[in-house]
């Protein structure tokens, strides 16, 4: 069965320069959500979108952005990058038309140095 | 503020054994409890969801949920070395999908 897909997988970025991180749901998802794990920490709820609009928000910095397009792949834009921004980011995908269950993509680690 | 507890572990236990895992929550609205396993370095994956009170098997697994006393828990029976991984508990609230996650419980399984 198709899987969340995640890209860049690494990513390695000084501070203050930016990161863009992709996702594409699983096929027929229409919920995109982002989360945020440090090291030895739980994800944290960044940010979620439902049909291109967003639809919950947590804990994400002014410096990060986030979008949904007409073929349902989010991005992750973060600027300013700092050290604590060094994180696994994942990405997760829900058909609401069914059930609320939550699939997680691969992640991209990143890393700024 | 919502809030899941676990135990961090580490829950050592022979292979062939039940390993019991809990969790708490704070949040009486909430509606969807999820465990998800995560090996080191990797993305977590559902093992089980629950949405009513009482049991929920699958396979080598089984999710209670007592929404009274704020409580989900996973059972796995004939435990395996490649079960070790930390499970994490996931709950999301009323009104919302976004997960809350507890810290996780680290489960090694000896063979």
């Amino acid at each position: 069965a198709a899987g969340v897909i995640q890209s860049p997988r690494h990513l390695i970025k000084e501070k203050r320069e930016t990161a863009t991180l992709k996702c594409y749901p699983i096929p027929r998802h229409d919920t995109v959500y982002w989360y945020q794990q440090g090291p030895g920490q739980d994800p944290q709820f960044l940010i979620s979108f439902y049909e291109k609009m967003q639809s919950d928000k947590g804990s994400i910095p002014d410096r990060f952005s986030a979008q949904q397009f007409s073929d349902y792949h989010s991005e992750l834009n973060m600027s300013s990058l700092e050290l604590g921004d060094s994180a696994l980011y994942f990405c997760a995908s829900s058909n609401s038309g069914s059930t609320d269950t939550q699939y997680f993509g691969p992640g991209t680690r990143l890393t700024v140095l | 503020q919502k809030e899941v507890e676990q135990n961090s572990g580490p829950l050592s236990v022979p292979e062939g054994a039940i390993a019991s895992l809990n969790c708490t929550y704070s949040d009486r609205g909430s509606q969807s409890f999820f465990w998800y396993r995560q090996y080191s370095g990797k993305s977590p994956e559902l093992i089980m969801f629950i949405y009513s009170n009482g049991d929920k098997e699958d396979g080598r697994f089984t999710a209670q949920l007592n929404k009274a006393s704020q409580y989900v828990s996973l059972l796995i029976r004939d435990s395996q070395p490649s079960d070790s991984a930390t499970y994490l508990c996931a709950v999301n609230g009323a009104g919302s999908y976004q997960l809350t996650f507890g810290k996780g419980t680290k489960l090694s399984v000896i063979p």
